[in-house]
């Protein structure tokens, strides 16, 4: 069963930590995204990769960078995390054409 | 404004019931549209696609597309409390197969037995 491992269900970290989320897919995808979801806003792009380290700034990006040295890899860091990016934090993968996103389970961070 | 708006409900209707969700757009670039359902503490999964105007049914399930009114619609019929979830709506915009998806917020779903 092809699949989005995220490495973390639930994760608490305090203000000013640097903080790593890390996603893994076994699809042979091209492209990867990270979201962050909260209510009433909805699904929001921080970044997203074509290909082996590309990366592209989503709608959100401030506060987050992101690594993809292997294709089947993508990790989300928070430079120095804040209460504000208390959030669940959803990575995708998909191919490069347009059979929609694979997700994962997502991230619960809580940022204390 | 959002380019894409969805009511986020929540809405509750009874086990049979036929549901309609709905989301309407502001952007004529948007090609390809999706149904996401995500249930409680898990990642989203897809559920329905399609890219053009007209109706696609797959099972209890139909994705409906006007796009000359912006508006597409996901429809349940026969509805059961398994259907209880978070649907979204996506849509893309063709970018020479680096497109991204744009979400709705999503509506909340009750089924109740």
């Amino acid at each position: 069963d092809v699949k989005v491992t995220q490495s973390s269900r639930y994760l608490v970290k305090r203000t000013g930590e640097k903080v790593f989320l890390e996603c893994v897919q076994d699809m042979d995808h091209e492209n990867m995204f990270w979201y962050r979801q909260d209510p009433g806003l909805g699904l929001r792009l921080i970044y997203f990769s074509y290909d082996v380290k590309m990366k592209e700034k989503g709608d959100i990006p401030e506060g987050y960078s992101v690594s993809r040295e292997k294709k089947e890899r993508f990790s989300l860091i928070l430079e120095s995390a804040s209460t504000n990016q208390t959030s669940m934090y959803l990575c995708a993968s998909s191919p490069r054409d347009r059979d929609g996103y694979t997700f994962g389970s997502g991230t619960r961070l809580t940022v204390v | 404004q959002k380019e894409v708006e969805q009511d986020p409900g929540p809405l509750s209707v009874p086990e049979g019931a036929i549901v309609s969700l709905n989301c309407t757009y502001s952007n004529s670039a948007f090609q390809y549209f999706m149904w996401y359902r995500q249930y409680s503490r898990k990642g989203p999964e897809l559920l329905m696609y399609t890219y053009s105007s007209g109706n696609k049914e797959d099972g209890r399930f139909t994705a409906q597309v006007d796009k000359s009114s912006k508006y597409i619609s996901l429809f349940i019929r026969d509805s059961q409390p398994s259907d209880s979830a978070t649907y979204l709506c996506a849509m893309v915009k063709p970018n020479f197969g680096n497109e991204k998806l744009t979400f709705g917020t999503g509506t909340r779903l009750t089924i109740i037995p």
